[in-house]
């Protein structure tokens, strides 16, 4: 397909347990973006690279999460040692650019962490 | 910190209204501006992006307009329709995005 594709869409997690979400950007897109977004909230900004930089990690919420992008197109989120407060949807978004260009987004992973 | 709020956080119309949802923003530093579109349990859908040097976007029945100055954006949703029901965010850009909460809108048949 043409777009921003992620998987799994579900995941279920028990406390403790680690996972890896994976977003696959649309072809030839340089940024890709890691979003969080609550129960009834806005997305809020986790992560961004640029090819296979990470550039911009400020928004990972501790150093449980990890973000990785080895070659420049597919980027995995991993979660370790998950908990409850981690239940959220993970959306990825990509762009052409660095700047201007829109951010495309996928229809994100509902991670739920019992 | 940038930090963006939409007003109001739900609206119902009826089916046919024209309708104005807001957003403001607290530092006017931003290279654009994006309207998004989330149905319930799907990904974000964007509508509309404005660069800083706009002052608005057209596309079909919607209209954004962007005040950098006064750190306002509005998005214009003329003859609603039920299928317009859905949650609209607004974000602005730095490189990240910044998003508002949202507005919850449900047009009424």
């Amino acid at each position: 397909g043409a777009g921003v594709s992620q998987s799994p869409r579900y995941k279920v997690a028990k406390r403790g347990q680690d996972v890896a979400l994976r977003c696959d950007p649309i072809s030839g897109h340089v940024s890709l973006f890691w979003y969080q977004q609550a129960l009834g909230q806005g997305p809020e900004f986790l992560t961004y690279f640029q090819n296979e930089a990470q550039l911009d990690k400020s928004g990972l919420p501790s150093d449980r999460f990890f973000a990785e992008r080895p070659e420049g197109s597919v980027s995995t989120l991993k979660i370790q040692r998950t908990q409850q407060e981690d239940s959220a949807v993970y959306l990825c978004a990509s762009s052409l650019d660095r700047v201007v260009a829109e951010q495309y987004f996928g229809p994100g992973t509902r991670l739920t962490v019992t | 910190k940038q930090e963006v709020t939409q007003i109001p956080a739900a609206l119902s119309v009826p089916e046919g209204e024209n309708l104005v949802l807001n957003c403001s923003f607290t530092d006017s530093a931003i290279y654009n501006l994006q309207w998004f579109r989330q149905d319930p349990g799907k990904g974000l859908t964007s509508l509309l992006l404005i660069q800083s040097s706009q002052r608005e976007q057209t596309s079909g029945r919607l209209n954004a307009s962007l005040d950098k100055s006064s750190g306002r954006s509005t998005l214009y949703i003329a003859a609603s329709q039920p299928g317009d029901s859905a949650t609209y965010l607004c974000a602005v850009v730095l490189e990240k995005l910044v998003f508002g909460k949202g507005t919850k809108l449900t047009v009424n048949p």
